[in-house]
């Protein structure tokens, strides 16, 4: 699976957009782009993911550039619960389980 | 509710005694890992079941054994903990043809 690279942390403005970079610069055809998100020591969320287009669900919306070698994840009103780290990470649609997960970016939402 | 749960939540044990933590899912999903947490090192994959009895090693596997006998359950084994071992552990599942994965709430080890 490809590796990805995020900023190591960002800051928002409360009720402001989040845009949240992720490099995967070697991505295959058939990998996914998988957002998570982990706040302060508890499990992991899902957040969203997609192939080549663009989506948007409750939580969040993800663009992927046309090359399909970055993305960016849009928190469009960040909130100070959206305070996480946020993980990038590429996975096959394919049969691999092996995941590997970056080190994310640590989002600060600041009143 | 669809949870992953883990038992224990908080372990303080001491190097060489054997420990399972358990891992049960409530979703019937195919695939179940096991990740570790480290401060600086992110999540790393430990050991993951495609399903039942078909089960790989991640990117750090050693010192652990799983094992896939139950659709539902996924127990992570450390037969002689080393301090090493101590981390914050998290199991996760998924559907076959979903790419979503569910965490567990996540089981803190200490290792003296």
């Amino acid at each position: 699976d490809a590796k990805t690279t995020q900023p190591p942390s960002m800051d928002c403005a409360e009720g402001r957009a989040a845009n949240l970079p992720c490099n995967h610069s070697t991505i295959s055809g058939n990998e996914y782009v998988y957002w998570y998100r982990q706040i302060h020591s508890q499990g992991p969320q899902y957040i969203i993911h997609g192939l080549k287009n663009n989506e948007t669900n409750e939580m969040a919306s993800l663009i992927i550039t046309e090359d399909r070698k970055s993305s960016t994840l849009i928190l469009p009103h960040a909130t100070l619960r959206d305070t996480a780290v946020y993980y990038c990470i590429v996975r096959s649609g394919g049969g691999s389980e092996k995941l590997v997960f970056g080190k994310g970016t640590k989002l600060t939402v600041n009143p | 509710e669809a949870q992953v749960t883990q038992n224990p939540r908080y372990l303080i044990t001491v190097t060489g005694k054997k420990l399972t933590v358990t891992c049960s899912q409530n979703m019937n999903h195919e695939y179940m890992s096991w990740y570790r947490q480290d401060p600086g090192l992110g999540l790393r994959q430990i050991y993951y079941s495609m399903n039942v009895e078909v089960t790989d090693k991640g990117d750090v596997p050693e010192g652990y054994k799983v094992s896939r006998k139950e659709k539902r359950n996924f127990p992570l084994i450390l037969e002689s903990p080393s301090p090493n071992q101590t981390s914050l552990y998290f199991c996760a599942s998924r559907s076959r043809i979903a790419g979503t994965q569910y965490f567990g709430p996540g089981t803190r080890l200490l290792v003296l």
